[in-house]
Protein backbone atom coordinates (compact mmCIF):
# COMPACT_ATOMS: atom_id res chain seq x y z
CA UNK A 1 0.00 0.00 0.00
CA UNK A 2 2.48 2.67 -1.20
CA UNK A 3 1.63 6.76 -0.79
CA UNK A 4 -0.48 8.31 -4.01
CA UNK A 5 2.77 10.40 -5.30
CA UNK A 6 1.85 14.13 -5.62
CA UNK A 7 4.20 17.41 -6.36
CA UNK A 8 4.89 18.46 -2.44
CA UNK A 9 4.25 22.33 -4.04
CA UNK A 10 2.73 24.22 -6.45
CA UNK A 11 1.89 27.93 -6.82
CA UNK A 12 0.35 29.99 -9.22
CA UNK A 13 -0.91 34.51 -9.28
CA UNK A 14 -4.40 35.65 -8.11
CA UNK A 15 -6.28 34.66 -11.18
CA UNK A 16 -4.26 31.86 -12.51
CA UNK A 17 -4.90 28.42 -12.96
CA UNK A 18 -3.27 25.39 -11.74
CA UNK A 19 -2.67 22.00 -11.93
CA UNK A 20 -1.52 19.21 -9.35
CA UNK A 21 -1.15 15.89 -10.25
CA UNK A 22 -1.47 12.49 -8.43
CA UNK A 23 0.29 9.06 -9.80
CA UNK A 24 -0.80 5.71 -8.69
CA UNK A 25 -1.08 2.48 -9.98
CA UNK A 26 -2.96 0.30 -12.30
CA UNK A 27 -4.13 -0.84 -8.46
CA UNK A 28 -5.17 2.09 -6.95
CA UNK A 29 -5.77 5.00 -9.75
CA UNK A 30 -5.41 3.21 -12.64
CA UNK A 31 -8.21 1.04 -11.61
CA UNK A 32 -11.39 2.88 -10.34
CA UNK A 33 -12.97 5.73 -10.91
CA UNK A 34 -12.96 6.79 -7.61
CA UNK A 35 -10.29 9.27 -6.82
CA UNK A 36 -11.01 12.07 -4.93
CA UNK A 37 -9.34 15.23 -3.58
CA UNK A 38 -9.51 17.30 -0.32
CA UNK A 39 -8.40 21.15 0.57
CA UNK A 40 -7.21 21.14 4.17
CA UNK A 41 -5.99 24.29 5.63
CA UNK A 42 -3.75 24.88 8.64
CA UNK A 43 -5.37 22.97 11.54
CA UNK A 44 -8.47 22.16 10.05
CA UNK A 45 -10.00 18.87 9.09
CA UNK A 46 -9.49 17.92 5.18
CA UNK A 47 -12.72 18.98 3.23
CA UNK A 48 -13.48 16.89 0.70
CA UNK A 49 -13.47 18.98 -3.17
CA UNK A 50 -13.82 16.37 -5.90
CA UNK A 51 -15.05 12.85 -5.88
CA UNK A 52 -15.57 10.14 -8.49
CA UNK A 53 -12.71 11.72 -10.15
CA UNK A 54 -14.72 14.96 -11.44
CA UNK A 55 -17.93 15.17 -9.63
CA UNK A 56 -17.65 18.62 -7.18
CA UNK A 57 -19.90 18.35 -3.55
CA UNK A 58 -22.73 20.87 -3.40
CA UNK A 59 -21.08 24.29 -2.72
CA UNK A 60 -18.12 23.54 -3.97
CA UNK A 61 -17.25 26.70 -6.95
CA UNK A 62 -17.05 25.06 -10.57
CA UNK A 63 -13.36 26.94 -10.42
CA UNK A 64 -11.94 23.38 -8.97
CA UNK A 65 -11.97 20.30 -11.45
CA UNK A 66 -10.65 16.97 -11.72
CA UNK A 67 -9.72 14.58 -14.15
CA UNK A 68 -7.83 11.54 -15.09
CA UNK A 69 -5.49 9.50 -17.29
CA UNK A 70 -4.53 6.31 -16.96
CA UNK A 71 -2.55 6.03 -13.65
CA UNK A 72 -2.78 9.68 -13.12
CA UNK A 73 -5.03 11.98 -11.82
CA UNK A 74 -5.27 16.26 -11.93
CA UNK A 75 -6.94 18.70 -10.09
CA UNK A 76 -6.93 21.91 -11.44
CA UNK A 77 -8.12 25.04 -9.84
CA UNK A 78 -8.63 28.00 -11.96
CA UNK A 79 -8.51 31.64 -11.19
CA UNK A 80 -7.11 31.59 -8.06
CA UNK A 81 -7.97 33.34 -4.85
CA UNK A 82 -6.15 33.61 -1.71
CA UNK A 83 -7.96 31.40 -0.07
CA UNK A 84 -7.00 28.39 -1.98
CA UNK A 85 -3.96 28.69 -0.48
CA UNK A 86 -3.71 25.40 1.32
CA UNK A 87 -2.75 21.87 1.42
CA UNK A 88 -4.14 19.52 -1.16
CA UNK A 89 -4.83 15.84 -1.46
CA UNK A 90 -5.68 13.18 -3.62
CA UNK A 91 -6.86 9.60 -2.45
CA UNK A 92 -8.18 6.60 -4.41
CA UNK A 93 -9.94 3.61 -3.74
CA UNK A 94 -7.45 0.87 -3.75
CA UNK A 95 -9.68 -2.15 -4.05
CA UNK A 96 -10.50 -4.63 -0.67
CA UNK A 97 -12.39 -1.79 0.95
CA UNK A 98 -9.05 0.37 1.34
CA UNK A 99 -8.10 3.98 0.18
CA UNK A 100 -4.67 5.19 -0.48
CA UNK A 101 -3.91 9.04 -0.02
CA UNK A 102 -1.20 10.92 -1.29
CA UNK A 103 1.75 12.72 0.22
CA UNK A 104 -0.37 15.69 -0.36
CA UNK A 105 0.89 19.34 -2.31
CA UNK A 106 1.16 22.69 -0.51
CA UNK A 107 -0.14 25.16 -3.21
CA UNK A 108 0.89 28.92 -2.72
CA UNK A 109 -0.96 31.65 -4.17
CA UNK A 110 1.76 34.30 -5.21
CA UNK B 1 -26.52 17.88 10.61
CA UNK B 2 -23.82 15.32 10.23
CA UNK B 3 -21.29 15.40 13.10
CA UNK B 4 -18.62 12.92 13.91
CA UNK B 5 -16.61 14.13 17.28
CA UNK B 6 -13.91 12.12 18.38
CA UNK B 7 -12.07 11.91 21.69
CA UNK B 8 -9.76 9.64 23.66
CA UNK B 9 -6.33 11.25 22.59
CA UNK B 10 -3.75 12.04 24.74
CA UNK B 11 0.19 11.78 25.67
CA UNK B 12 0.92 8.05 25.93
CA UNK B 13 4.29 5.91 26.38
CA UNK B 14 6.35 3.79 23.71
CA UNK B 15 4.28 0.76 24.41
CA UNK B 16 1.09 1.35 26.05
CA UNK B 17 -2.27 1.41 25.04
CA UNK B 18 -5.25 3.87 24.10
CA UNK B 19 -9.14 3.95 22.97
CA UNK B 20 -10.23 6.44 20.52
CA UNK B 21 -13.79 6.95 20.50
CA UNK B 22 -15.75 8.85 17.59
CA UNK B 23 -19.87 9.60 17.98
CA UNK B 24 -21.89 10.55 15.34
CA UNK B 25 -25.10 11.97 15.24
CA UNK B 26 -27.41 13.26 12.05
CA UNK B 27 -26.94 10.67 10.37
CA UNK B 28 -28.73 6.56 10.47
CA UNK B 29 -24.59 5.50 11.87
CA UNK B 30 -25.77 2.21 11.20
CA UNK B 31 -26.29 2.39 7.45
CA UNK B 32 -22.32 3.32 6.46
CA UNK B 33 -18.70 2.25 6.28
CA UNK B 34 -16.57 4.21 8.90
CA UNK B 35 -12.58 5.15 8.73
CA UNK B 36 -10.06 6.00 10.37
CA UNK B 37 -7.38 8.60 8.91
CA UNK B 38 -4.27 9.66 10.60
CA UNK B 39 -1.99 12.47 9.70
CA UNK B 40 1.38 12.82 11.80
CA UNK B 41 2.33 16.57 12.73
CA UNK B 42 3.62 18.34 9.55
CA UNK B 43 2.84 15.34 7.14
CA UNK B 44 0.29 13.95 5.18
CA UNK B 45 -3.15 11.95 5.29
CA UNK B 46 -2.67 8.37 6.04
CA UNK B 47 -5.94 5.77 5.60
CA UNK B 48 -5.40 3.62 9.12
CA UNK B 49 -8.20 1.09 9.03
CA UNK B 50 -12.33 0.63 8.05
CA UNK B 51 -15.36 -1.03 9.30
CA UNK B 52 -18.45 -1.87 7.86
CA UNK B 53 -22.27 -1.24 8.61
CA UNK B 54 -22.29 -4.05 11.23
CA UNK B 55 -18.59 -4.47 12.26
CA UNK B 56 -18.49 -7.90 10.36
CA UNK B 57 -15.75 -6.83 8.18
CA UNK B 58 -12.66 -4.74 9.03
CA UNK B 59 -9.60 -3.32 7.27
CA UNK B 60 -6.65 -2.15 8.07
CA UNK B 61 -3.02 -0.58 6.89
CA UNK B 62 0.09 -3.52 7.22
CA UNK B 63 1.79 -0.81 9.66
CA UNK B 64 -0.84 -1.15 12.44
CA UNK B 65 -2.61 -4.64 11.65
CA UNK B 66 -2.08 -6.85 14.40
CA UNK B 67 -1.91 -3.30 17.22
CA UNK B 68 -4.62 -1.97 16.42
CA UNK B 69 -8.43 -2.87 16.25
CA UNK B 70 -11.59 -0.83 15.16
CA UNK B 71 -14.99 -1.58 15.74
CA UNK B 72 -18.15 0.28 16.30
CA UNK B 73 -21.56 -0.14 18.56
CA UNK B 74 -24.57 0.94 16.57
CA UNK B 75 -26.59 1.35 19.52
CA UNK B 76 -24.85 3.90 20.36
CA UNK B 77 -23.56 5.30 17.65
CA UNK B 78 -20.14 4.70 18.02
CA UNK B 79 -17.07 4.34 16.34
CA UNK B 80 -13.40 3.28 17.98
CA UNK B 81 -9.99 2.31 17.96
CA UNK B 82 -8.01 0.36 19.91
CA UNK B 83 -4.60 1.08 19.95
CA UNK B 84 -1.86 -1.34 21.29
CA UNK B 85 1.37 -1.21 21.00
CA UNK B 86 1.72 2.18 20.55
CA UNK B 87 5.16 3.42 18.76
CA UNK B 88 6.40 7.08 18.24
CA UNK B 89 5.26 7.35 14.38
CA UNK B 90 1.63 6.19 15.68
CA UNK B 91 2.04 10.25 17.10
CA UNK B 92 -0.25 11.48 14.82
CA UNK B 93 -4.08 13.71 14.61
CA UNK B 94 -6.62 10.91 14.30
CA UNK B 95 -9.61 11.60 12.11
CA UNK B 96 -12.87 9.76 12.11
CA UNK B 97 -15.01 10.15 8.61
CA UNK B 98 -17.61 8.63 6.97
CA UNK B 99 -17.87 5.82 3.94
CA UNK B 100 -14.89 4.34 2.25
CA UNK B 101 -14.61 5.38 -1.12
CA UNK B 102 -14.58 9.54 -0.87
CA UNK B 103 -15.05 11.17 2.41
CA UNK B 104 -17.54 13.74 2.55
CA UNK B 105 -17.93 14.50 6.58
CA UNK B 106 -15.07 14.46 9.03
CA UNK B 107 -14.45 14.66 12.48
CA UNK B 108 -12.21 17.39 14.34
CA UNK B 109 -9.64 14.99 15.03
CA UNK B 110 -8.15 14.14 18.42
CA UNK B 111 -4.13 13.77 18.81
CA UNK B 112 -2.38 11.07 20.33
CA UNK B 113 1.78 11.27 21.48
CA UNK B 114 3.41 8.81 21.90
CA UNK B 115 6.31 9.68 23.66
CA UNK B 116 8.17 9.28 26.79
Amino acid sequence: QSALTQPPSASGSPGQSVTISCTGTSSDVGAYNYVSWYQQHPGKAPKLIIYEVSKRPSGVPDRFSGSKSGNTASLTVSGLQADDEADYYCSSYAGSNKAVFGGGTKLTVL
Amino acid sequence: EVQLVESGGGLVQPGGSLRLSCVASGFTFSSYWMTWVRQAPGKGLEWVANINQDGSEKYSVDSVRGRFTISRDNAKNSLYLQMNSLRADDTAVYYCARDIRWFVYWGQGTLVTVSS
